[in-house]
Formats: C-alpha cells, sequence, structure tokens
C-alpha cells in the first residue's frame, strides 16, 4: 500500500453536472498531481499542486479545478461533465515537487459519465 | 514535446523465463526515466527510476532498467518471470526542472504464462 487514498471509489454522473473527487496523501508529502486515465490508455497529466498552489498544468481544459488543503487532502473538481471524461482519475503524491521524490499513486476513482 | 512508446502491447513469458519489456523516449535535455505496474482496479505501483548515474537501476520486486542514451531507451528486464508479475506495465518520462509533469507510454500487457 502507497498510503494514498482516494474517494470514492466509483462515481456515476450524466453529462453537464459537476464531480468533486478527493485524495489523501502521505502525511508530510506537500505535492499532489492528478492524472487522468481512460480505458486502454495511459494516465495523462492533469495538473499539480505545491503547497496549496498549482505549479504546472496539462493540456486539460478550465473546468478541471484543484484544491490542496494544510492536512495533506486535496480535491479534484470537474464542472460541466462531458461524456469523454470517463476515466480513472488517479492522485500521486510526494515529499516534493522536485522529479527525484518518487510519486506515490492512489488506487482512483473511476468515473462514468452518461 | 516529450512522448513515450512502448512498441508492444504485449508481452508473453513463459514462467521462469527472462522478460523485457521495452520503452523508448523522447526528451529534451536529460531525462528522468520511470517505471510504474498497475494491477486491475488498482492505482500505479512504483517499480524503479533513473534520474542520473549508474544506467542499470535496481527496483522493486527483482526488476531492473537499462537506460541506452544513444538508442533512447529504457527497457525493463526481470532474469526469471513469475507468474504474479503478470500485470500492465508503464514507462514514463519527464525532464529536469520545474513541475512533475511526467508523461507516461500506453502500457504494457505482460502475461506469465505457468
Amino acid at each position: 500500500e502507497t498510503g494514498v487514498t482516494q474517494s470514492p471509489t466509483h462515481l456515476i454522473k450524466t453529462r453537464g453536472q459537476q464531480v468533486t473527487l478527493r485524495c489523501s496523501s502521505q502525511s508530510g508529502h506537500n505535492t499532489v498531481s492528478w492524472y487522468q486515465q481512460a480505458l486502454g490508455q495511459g494516465p495523462q497529466f492533469i495538473f499539480q499542486y505545491y503547497r496549496e498552489e498549482e505549479n504546472g498544468r496539462g493540456n486539460f481544459p478550465p473546468r478541471f479545478s484543484g484544491l490542496q488543503f494544510p492536512n495533506y487532502s486535496s480535491e479534484l473538481n470537474v464542472n460541466a461533465l462531458e461524456l469523454d471524461d470517463s476515466a480513472l482519475y488517479l492522485c500521486a503524491s510526494s515529499l516534493g515537487q522536485n522529479l527525484r521524490e518518487t510519486q506515490y499513486f492512489g488506487p482512483g476513482t473511476r468515473l462514468l459519465v452518461l | 514535446a516529450q512522448s513515450v512508446a512502448q512498441p508492444e502491447d504485449q508481452v508473453n513469458v513463459a514462467e521462469g523465463n527472462p522478460l523485457t519489456v521495452k520503452c523508448t523516449y523522447s526528451v529534451s535535455g536529460n531525462p528522468y526515466l520511470f517505471w510504474y505496474v498497475q494491477y486491475p482496479n488498482r492505482g500505479l505501483q512504483f517499480l524503479l527510476k533513473y534520474i542520473t548515474g549508474d544506467n542499470l537501476v535496481k527496483g522493486s520486486y527483482g526488476f531492473e532498467a537499462e537506460f541506452n542514451k544513444s538508442q533512447t531507451s529504457f527497457h525493463l528486464k526481470k532474469p526469471s518471470a513469475l507468474v504474479s508479475d503478470s500485470a500492465l506495465y508503464f514507462c514514463a518520462v519527464s525532464s529536469p526542472g520545474g513541475y512533475q509533469k511526467v508523461t507516461f507510454g500506453t502500457g504494457t500487457k505482460l502475461q506469465v504464462i505457468p
């Protein structure tokens, strides 16, 4: 086990709705990254938070947003859900934003948009 | 832009035989390279990484990988495969500086046959 947890494990939403996914990092890990993994694909980087500030973003629109809290928890929010948002969403935490630090992944939240 | 190629969708190997899972990459500057394993309905588990130094990197569960700069490759290897090694393997790359924007390959399914 990596010590990183995510909730919920599964979620079903309809197009146009909004969703919040949650992640609890290892204690002391001040960096969290979020990834989207579509079926049969590798994870794609959404964004990274370091000490509660977004410090990097992949090719995802602004309707994907996040928050990071001082208690090592974080959220991924997706507004105006689209069918293509159906995927496994993974969070990964690390001790720092430096790539020398290993990322530890949670088990993921599987989102289905109907 | 950085990218990763995993040319084989699936690799089959007999239990006890050596295994190789191939990965090539493209990145500006010196690469940071990673291997992760994913079991069904689970998140990613870190296996090993190359940051700098010795080209042969040893990781978890008896896996190792060799960094070859001239061939831009980072193949994953294990001397003797176990049935329990059957899973989905992802190679990933990033470059130094800034945040942890990691680019993953599409994955290779490893099937170890008893």
